[in-house]
C-alpha cells in the first residue's frame, strides 16, 4: 500500500487568495508529479521533480509553482487563485528504479 | 509523441470477464505498456505493466500483442467495484512524461 497524501482533501477559496496544496510521501520516493485533471478529462502533467531542489514545469502550462526541499514533500502554490484554477489536483511518486506511480487521493479546489 | 487509443466506455455483466483493449502503435521498443484504474475521480490506482510477455497479478492479466502495437486488460470476473475509468499508459520515450488518455469508463451492470 502506497503511503502518499495530500491536504486539503477539498477546498473552496474566493478570487485572489494564496493557496498551496500539500502533499507528502512516506515512500522515500526521488521522483514527484503534480497532474490537474478536470471532470471527465484526462490528467495533464503540471510539475515534476527528480529529487531535492531539483524542479520542471510539465505539458499543460500552469501558473502554479512548486518546491521540493525535502524529499517526501513536494508542496504546490498559486499566488492568486482565479476560477480557472478550479480543477482536481493529483500528487503522485514513484522510486527511481521502476515507471510505477503511486497517487494520492487527490485535492478538489473550488476557485469563486 | 507516444499516445494511447481507447474506447470511450463499455458495459460488462457482474461476473463475466471484462476485456479492455488499448492501442498504442507509436510505442518505442523499451517502454512498458502501464494500467490503472481511477473510481469516483479519486487518485488513479496502479493495476499492471509489462513490456512484451503477458503479466497476470492479483487484479488482473494484460495480453500484448507480440507487435506491441496493443494490449488488452482483462478483468476475470468483473464485480460492481470495478467500475471505473481504465487508462492504458505508456511513457514519451526519453522522457519524464506520462501519457494519460481520456481512457475506457467501464461500467459493471448487476
Amino acid at each position: 500500500e502506497a503511503d502518499i497524501y495530500q491536504t486539503p482533501r477539498y477546498l473552496v477559496i474566493g478570487t485572489g487568495k494564496k493557496i498551496t496544496l500539500e502533499c507528502s510521501q512516506t515512500m522515500g520516493h526521488d521522483k514527484m508529479y503534480w497532474y490537474q485533471q478536470d471532470p471527465g478529462m484526462e490528467l495533464h502533467l503540471i510539475h515534476y521533480s527528480y529529487g531535492v531542489n531539483s524542479t520542471e514545469k510539465g505539458d499543460l502550462s500552469s501558473e502554479s509553482t512548486v518546491s521540493r526541499i525535502r524529499t517526501e514533500h513536494f508542496p504546490l502554490t498559486l499566488e492568486s487563485a482565479r476560477p480557472s484554477h478550479t480543477s482536481q489536483y493529483l500528487c503522485a511518486s514513484r522510486p527511481t528504479d521502476t515507471d510505477t506511480q503511486y497517487f494520492g487521493p487527490g485535492t478538489r479546489l473550488t476557485v469563486l | 509523441d507516444a499516445k494511447t487509443t481507447q474506447p470511450p466506455s463499455m458495459d460488462c455483466a457482474e461476473g463475466r470477464a471484462a476485456n479492455l483493449p488499448c492501442n498504442h502503435s507509436t510505442i518505442s521498443g523499451n517502454e512498458y505498456v502501464y494500467w490503472y484504474r481511477q473510481i469516483h475521480s479519486q487518485g488513479p490506482q496502479y493495476i499492471i505493466h509489462g513490456l512484451k510477455n503477458n503479466e497476470t497479478n492479483e487484479m488482473a492479466s494484460l495480453i500484448i500483442t507480440e507487435d506491441r502495437k496493443s494490449s488488452t486488460l482483462i478483468l476475470p470476473h468483473a464485480t460492481l467495484r470495478d467500475t471505473a475509468v481504465y487508462y492504458c499508459i505508456v511513457k514519451d520515450p526519453g522522457t519524464y512524461k506520462y501519457i494519460f488518455g481520456t481512457g475506457t469508463r467501464l461500467k459493471v451492470l448487476a
